[in-house]
């Protein structure tokens, strides 16, 4: 059975600081896996998707990577923002294309 | 990406009646399409998978009676929550994929008092 996990639970770091959130899972047979942004009392927004042939995706200020064989992602960002507070959660399309979810990374952005 | 949209994003009703809530995916067609529920500082729990044109496939201690989907056309599922209780306040967001993709509706935060 697949389970993702994310480490860590919370996270508060100064403005300006560079971080990596990260998540594994405990079966290497995906579709893909996605990172999402979940604001306060609102819905998701899909920041990233990595194809399980892919290594990495970037967008802007945001990198991810994967590592299947190890069962590892991490979401890499560069220059923290306040805006970039919130929770972040990592789910894997596994092989009966059922997302799996992690319970996700609260972070917040000191100014 | 794509863009689904949900609505209503807040809704306060009476215990014991019924509330409706519409997910729409705008620039793609979704046979399929996923509901979630969402209990505070919690991940998404998967209620139910939303089956264009046939009966949705619904999760392991999720009521279908209590929580009616119906997909009638490729663009709209939606979720009636009847008989409200206030046990089923909580927010509730739709989610649809396209390319494998996943992408969310904004939520609705159903409050029953």
């Amino acid at each position: 059975k697949q389970e993702v996990t994310q480490i860590p639970a919370a996270l508060s770091v100064p403005e300006g600081e560079n971080l990596v959130l990260n998540c594994s899972f405990t079966d290497s047979a995906i579709y893909n896996l996605q990172w999402f942004r979940q604001d306060p009392g609102k819905g998701l927004t899909s920041l990233l998707l990595i194809q399980s042939s892919q290594r990495e995706q970037t967008s802007g200020r945001l990198n991810a990577s994967l590592d299947k064989s190890s069962g590892r992602s991490t979401l890499y960002i560069a220059a923290s923002q306040p805006g970039d507070s919130a929770t972040y959660l990592c789910a894997v399309l596994d092989s009966n294309y059922q997302l799996i979810w992690g319970a996700g990374t609260k972070l917040i952005i000191k100014p | 990406g794509a863009v689904v949209s949900q609505h209503p994003s807040r809704v306060i009703c009476k215990s014991g009646t019924s509330v409706k809530i519409e997910c729409r995916s705008l620039d793609f067609q979704a046979t399929t399409m996923f509901w979630y529920r969402q209990f505070p500082k919690q991940s998404l729990m998967l209620m139910a998978t939303s089956n264009e044109g046939s009966k949705a496939t619904y999760e392991q201690g999720v009521e279908k009676d209590k929580f009616l989907i119906n997909h009638a056309s490729l663009t709209l599922s939606t979720l009636t929550v009847t008989s409200a209780h206030p046990e089923d306040s909580s927010f509730y967001i739709c989610s649809a994929r396209w390319a494998a993709e996943a992408f969310f509706g904004q939520g609705t935060r159903l409050t029953v008092v």
